[in-house]
């Protein structure tokens, strides 16, 4: 079982939909939690962060359950740039180590 | 606002050349992260400089070598290049733990014929 694992997708959805992922990890004392936007060929860009209490910035909103290893992101009022593969992330530790990525979620708006 | 930046952006070699891929980290960031990405594939973590000592080693072959510099820019070698040596790779930078997240270079595609 992989350490990060995702919804397979490809998401195709309506301009102005909202859209939701899931992330799941398989490590409990993993520490920080990242959303990462990634365009064809280009390199990984940090989207958000994600806390505890659960954060939103604009129309992306994301979720922690610790409980469940489980993270969210919700997309509002879908754009057309908005169409990336995402990513979710995670630390399994403090200090300075690797993170580890999922493998991904691709979503296509469409006009 | 400074960067990662990477180079060469692009590389051709023949199979068992050797590369050497630079990467310079934002100022004042001292952990560097090296990962290689294939085709259709989520990026896999190589190896980490905290500091210019190695922090932490992944999936990489005894083929390849990294070092951080007195002045923290990194370098990933690679010798004995294979055809699946072929993907994006990428730089990283951070400072001490990555509650803020890591901020990628725009990587170096090497293509191996």
């Amino acid at each position: 079982r992989k350490e990060v694992e995702q919804d397979p997708g490809p998401f195709n959805v309506p301009e102005g939909a909202t859209v939701a992922f899931n992330c799941t990890y398989s490590n409990s004392a993993s520490q920080s939690f990242f959303w990462y936007r990634q365009d064809c060929r280009k390199e990984p860009k940090l989207l958000m962060s994600v806390y505890s209490s659960g954060n939103e910035d604009g129309r992306f909103t994301a979720q922690l359950n610790r409980a469940s290893q489980y993270i969210s992101l919700l997309i509002r009022d879908s754009k057309l740039s908005d169409s990336a593969t995402y990513l979710c992330v995670v630390n399994p530790e403090t200090s300075y180590d690797k993170v580890i990525f999922g493998p991904g979620t691709s979503l296509s708006v469409i006009p | 606002a400074a960067g990662v930046i990477q180079s060469p952006r692009h590389l051709i070699k023949e199979k068992r050349e050797t590369a050497t891929l630079k990467c310079y980290p934002i100022p004042r960031h001292d952990t560097v992260y090296w990962y290689q990405q294939g085709p259709g594939q989520d990026p896999q973590f190589l190896i980490s400089f905290y500091e210019k000592m190695q922090s932490d080693k992944g999936s990489i072959p005894d083929r390849f070598s990294a070092q951080q510099f007195s002045d923290y820019h990194s370098e990933l070698n690679m010798s004995s290049l294979e055809l699946g040596d072929s993907a994006l790779y990428f730089c990283a930078s951070s400072t001490t733990g990555t509650s803020f997240g890591y901020t990628f270079g725009s990587g170096t595609r090497l293509t191996v014929v």
